[in-house]
């Protein structure tokens, strides 16, 4: 099974900053990469699929990049709203795997 | 407009078989590309992936739950259900269906999940 480790596991940020989250997966999963952001007591929100491409409906603050094994999941100037747990999940092969996620905090 | 929604017991017994339900409306799982998978989150813990139905009925499962697990649909009611057995206390969470496509892959769509608790 494919491992996702997400780093690190929580930051505390001010709104304006850029923020930068990673994700290494245990052997190359190509662009097959998925992000999502987890506000308390919701469900998971499709921020972004395929290492890359941002999902319908979110902000162009969010973007993603990398290939492989390395992925980053940028949010260009932090918003109030924007402050959640964020996870990683592969969708290479299943199992599809979700990270342990990044808490981003005030 | 795409929707998916859970239901099943709020409250298990160690050692019974869970079931749970997702309905949903939107889409059709008989479509070329659609995919159901179950999710679940324990409290305060990360998400962890459990089994995915696809629309020719190929079934997957995690690897460390796949002897529990049994993911199965029935497309002309618009539902997909999960039976894991053996339930135990660490079988308590919140579990969510989530809807994806073949050439997305990402779970664009997720039921607002519901909460399991196992306990004698």
């Amino acid at each position: 099974d494919i491992q996702m480790t997400q780093s690190p596991s929580s930051l505390s940020a001010s709104v304006g900053d850029r923020v930068t989250i990673t994700c290494r997966a245990s052997q190359s999963i190509s662009s097959y990469l998925n992000w999502y952001q987890q506000k308390s007591g919701k469900a998971p929100n499709l921020l972004i699929y395929t290492a890359s491409s941002l999902q319908s409906g979110v902000p162009s603050r969010f973007s993603g990049s990398g290939s492989g094994t390395d992925f980053t999941l940028t949010i260009s100037s932090l918003q109030p709203e924007d402050f959640a747990t964020y996870y990683c999940q592969q969708s290479y092969s299943t199992p599809h795997a979700f990270g342990g996620g990044t808490k981003v905090e005030i | 407009q795409v929707t998916l929604k859970e239901s099943g017991p709020a409250l298990v017994k160690p050692t019974q078989t869970l079931t749970l339900t997702c309905t949903f409306s939107g889409f059709s799982l008989s479509t070329s590309g659609m995919r159901v998978s179950w999710i679940r989150q324990p409290p305060g813990k990360a998400l962890e992936w459990l089994a995915r139905i696809d629309w020719d009925d190929d079934k997957f499962y995690s690897t460390s739950l796949k002897t529990r697990l049994t993911i199965s649909k029935d497309t002309s009611k618009n539902q997909v259900f999960l039976t894991m057995t053996n339930m135990d206390p660490v079988d308590t969470a919140t579990y969510y269906c989530a809807r994806t496509l073949l050439r997305l892959g990402g779970y664009d769509y997720w039921g607002q999940g519901t909460l399991v608790t196992v306990s004698s």
